[in-house]
């Protein structure tokens, strides 16, 4: 079964500083999908970024990207410049083949708050 | 717009009762989604659907029933024989493929 770990109940970090956020899967897939969606208090869910496995290259989204290494089976989210409205649940997802089944498994997410 | 509409957005029911919470959506998505929302927990799939008149259980569908007889719907049932039904409810759908999901703002269930 396929497990996705994020071991940062909690964090904050003050306006416009950096923050990491770390995740971590398990799966003998070699192509997958990981993704990170934000949850603010309003409780939807949104996603942030996806990044396919077959693809070394980082994914980028305007202030968040992501480090991705597959040996690793690692999937952390770098938040830059970070902002109030960021202040939210972050939750990561790993989808494995085959997609019609579209079987997304999540982590058990981060409650980040950013301080003014 | 298009979107995923979950109705109510808060639900109190008493023990014993079984209750329907709505997932609509106008995305044209084939796959439709319920997961259950613990805290400190993430999310758990309940159940999903991936065409009409067709559905699989999830990793917790004991206690739960849905039904898809049309493409935009996908409504969840709470029977009584959920024993620990008091949680946050989150219906999403997606295509076939590695776009991920599209979720709607959730249903507060609590059972009074």
């Amino acid at each position: 079964a396929q497990t996705v770990t994020q071991s940062q109940p909690e964090m904050s970090v003050q306006e416009a500083e950096t923050v990491t956020l770390s995740c971590t899967y398990d799966t003998s897939e070699n192509n997958y999908y990981l993704f990170w969606y934000k949850q603010p208090p309003s409780r939807q869910m949104i996603l942030v970024i996806r990044q396919e496995a077959y693809k070394q290259q980082n994914a980028t989204e305007n202030r968040f990207s992501v480090n991705f290494q597959k040996a690793a089976k690692s999937f952390s989210l770098k938040i830059s410049d970070s902002q109030l409205g960021d202040t939210a649940m972050y939750f990561c997802a790993f989808m494995k083949p085959p997609y019609n089944n579209n079987d997304m498994r999540f982590g058990a997410g981060t409650r980040l708050t950013v301080k003014p | 717009d298009g979107g995923i509409t979950q109705s109510p957005k808060y639900l109190f029911r008493k023990e014993g009762q079984n209750v329907t919470l709505s997932c609509e959506q106008n995305l044209n998505h084939d796959a439709m989604y319920w997961y259950r929302q613990d805290p400190g927990q993430g999310l758990r799939l309940i159940y999903y659907s991936q065409i009409v008149n067709d559905f699989q259980k999830g990793d917790i569908a004991e206690g739960y029933s849905v039904s898809r007889e049309k493409k935009e719907s996908f409504p969840l049932t709470v029977t009584s024989a959920q024993k620990n039904p008091t949680a946050f409810y989150l219906c999403a759908s997606s295509i076939f493929g590695g776009d991920g999901y599209t979720f709607g703002s959730g249903t507060r269930l609590t059972v009074v």
